[in-house]
């Protein structure tokens, strides 16, 4: 069972919003900790989305947005498209347990 | 240009080590906030974080795994190995090396192509 808490599966239609959330505790995101982002589509290894609880790497598309509020944070996509459907995962630090954790993944469907 | 490659055995037997290296490229793990580390994948379930060593040779292990790790660097070669013992057909999955933001609170930013270990007798 992940430290970080995920809905185990998303869904929405092109063009649609969905959100993904990730819950913690207060020796992760609610003692401050940034939350990360990362996409895996199928077949690939992960790709860094979202850092810092809401900033964008280059070349990653603005409908991609990350916020940050007490021991939550969440994932928006807007304008859903069909390449958008794969795995998405939060991670963040724990200071109780000294190093990286991640949420247990949300599997986003494009209806 | 980041780039990340693992390597290592395919198939290891219960009990045995296993040991994978990390080849990179386009960046030094000698500057300061640089750090390269290693995350698995068991098929079909989540991300896990296994270890992190920095710049200068800080080393952090997960808590559930530390006492069977061991992550060290060769910067000279633009290396970094992970040695995981006493392995166990639980510890079968996808082991990616990644590549530590030095400006984040440990995001990953770049991403090996991992390697698949399957641990069986």
């Amino acid at each position: 069972q992940s430290v970080l808490t995920q809905p185990p599966s998303v869904s929405g239609a092109p063009g649609q919003r969905v959100t993904i959330s990730c819950t913690g505790s207060s020796s992760n995101i609610g003692a401050g900790y940034d939350v990360h982002w990362y996409q895996q589509l199928p077949g690939t290894a992960p790709k860094l989305l979202i850092f810092g609880n809401s900033n964008r790497p280059s070349g990653v598309p603005d409908r991609f947005s990350g916020s940050k509020s007490g021991t939550s944070a969440t994932l928006a996509i807007t304008g859903l498209q069909a390449e958008d459907e794969a795995d998405y995962y939060c991670q963040s630090y724990d200071s109780s347990l000294s190093g990286s954790i991640f949420g247990g993944g949300t599997k986003l469907t494009v209806l | 240009q980041i780039t990340l490659k693992e390597s290592g055995p395919t198939l290891v037997k219960p009990t045995q080590t296993l040991t994978l290296t990390c080849t990179f490229s386009g960046f030094s793990l000698s500057i300061s906030g640089v750090g390269v580390g290693w995350i698995r994948q068991p098929p079909g379930k989540a991300l896990e974080w296994l270890a992190l060593i920095f710049w200068d040779d800080d080393k952090r292990y997960s808590p559930s795994l530390k006492s069977r790790l061991t992550i060290t660097k060769d910067t000279s070669k633009n290396q970094v190995v992970l040695t995981m013992a006493n392995m166990d057909p639980v510890d079968t999955a996808t082991y990616y090396c990644v590549h530590r933001h030095p400006d984040t609170s440990d995001a990953f930013d770049m991403w090996g192509q991992g390697t698949m270990v399957t641990v069986s007798s």
